[in-house]
Parts: C-alpha cells; structure tokens; sequence
C-alpha cells in the first residue's frame, strides 16, 4: 500500500493552525499512525488508529479521516511543532510510511 | 516502562557485514514484535521488516534486499539486524520500534535511538 503525504513541505508561524494529508492507495481502514521526527532524533508516535493521541501527546494534535484519507491537524502552533510528520499504515504487510511533510517555521 | 536502546554507530567497508543490536527492556519481550527501520540522509523512513522474538518469525518490506537479516534472542531481549554485502547506499540511520501483539499492532512505540551506519572505502 503506497501512502502519499500532502504537502511536502509546509510553511507557518507560531500561533497558526496547519493541517497535513495522507492518502493511501487503498482502503486501510483506521490502521493509519502519525510520528512527529526532529533533526537527528528517533521518530515519536502522535497518534494512532488514525485518531487516538497517544499518552503524553498535547492535545492540539488531531487526527481524523478513515478509509484511504486522513488528516492530522496541529492547533495554535508552538516552536517545538516545528518538525517533520509521517504517517505509518498499519493494516497489511508490507507495513509502509509516507514520505513525509516537513513543517517550517515561516 | 518499555524501552528499546540501539548499539553504537558503525563504519564498514563496501562488501562486509554489520550487525546492529536493539536491547528490549521494561516488558516480556515475546508479547512484542521488533520492527527495523532504515532512513538514508534527508530522506524518509523505509519499512525493513519485523521480528517475532516468541518464535524467530520475520516479516519483509518491499525492495528489501537478500542481505538482510533480523534475529532475536529471548534469553537476553535483544534483537538484532545483520545487512551483508554492504554497498555505499546503505549508509543510513537504523532504528528499531516495539509493537503490541496483545493491541493488534496498531502502532509503533517506543523507538530506539537509531543505529548510524556508514559504508565507505
């Protein structure tokens, strides 16, 4: 299953609210988890089951859409925002990522 | 508190063997499967595969290569990836991430600290 992100790069400023698109080839149902990744560090899990935040994740991060569409959102953003997002699908094998949005501090 | 700590980084020569190790901790190894990731600089997270430390059963990404190898070993909780036949592509950060058995596989948490590993002459 291909999963395609959208946009690639993402441009905002502190205080903006962004949302980001993932879309798979096909349907996955809710089997979708996004991972937020900063320069040199290990991807963290945001969400999973493409709208449950994980323990510890601030709730300004959403994640909606179920099928072959999903959505995570970040409200009122805050400079540790400021980093690449993934998502993951987990409903077959091979499991497979998105190419990634990385999101820029405008 | 489950955790999962990477070996140090690597540096090898075109041709040779690595292994990179991911040690498990906090939690019965066996009720998790330990998935491999591999990211080249400045670009994405490829899925490798995965490893069942219960029974040695192993997954396979796409495009993955012959000369990979995952293990693991439930008398110490490591788990272990061993790429043969090293080519200058395979220079990359490695990590590896636990997954629940008992919540379906839904997610992918914790991850290491990721693994560097360089191939150069």
């Amino acid at each position: 299953i291909q999963l395609t992100q959208s946009p690639s790069f993402l441009s905002a400023s502190v205080g903006d609210s962004v949302s980001m698109t993932c879309r798979a080839s096909q349907d996955i149902s809710n089997y979708l988890a996004w991972y937020q990744q900063k320069p040199g560090k290990a991807p963290k899990l945001l969400i999973f089951t493409a709208s449950t935040l994980h323990t510890g994740v601030s709730s300004r991060f959403s994640g909606s859409g179920s099928g072959t569409e999903f959505t995570l959102t970040i409200d009122s953003l805050q400079p540790e925002d400021f980093a690449t997002y993934f998502c993951q699908q987990l409903a077959v094998y091979p499991r497979t990522f998105g190419q990634g949005t990385k999101l820029e501090i405008k | 508190e489950v955790q999962v700590v990477q070996s140090g980084p690597e540096v090898r020569k075109p041709g040779t063997t690595v292994k990179i190790s991911c040690k498990f901790s906090g939690d019965t190894f066996g009720d998790y499967y330990i998935h491999w990731m591999r990211q080249a600089p400045g670009k994405g997270l490829q899925w490798l595969g995965l490893v069942d430390p219960e029974d040695g059963d192993t997954k396979f990404g796409d495009n993955v290569q012959g000369g990979v190898t995952m293990t693991a070993d439930p008398s110490t909780d490591i788990a272990y990836l061993e790429l043969t036949s090293l080519r200058s592509d395979d220079t990359a950060m490695y990590f590896c991430a636990a997954d629940t058995k008992s919540l379906g596989s839904i997610y992918l948490d914790p991850w290491g600290q990721g693994t560097q590993v360089t191939v150069s002459s």
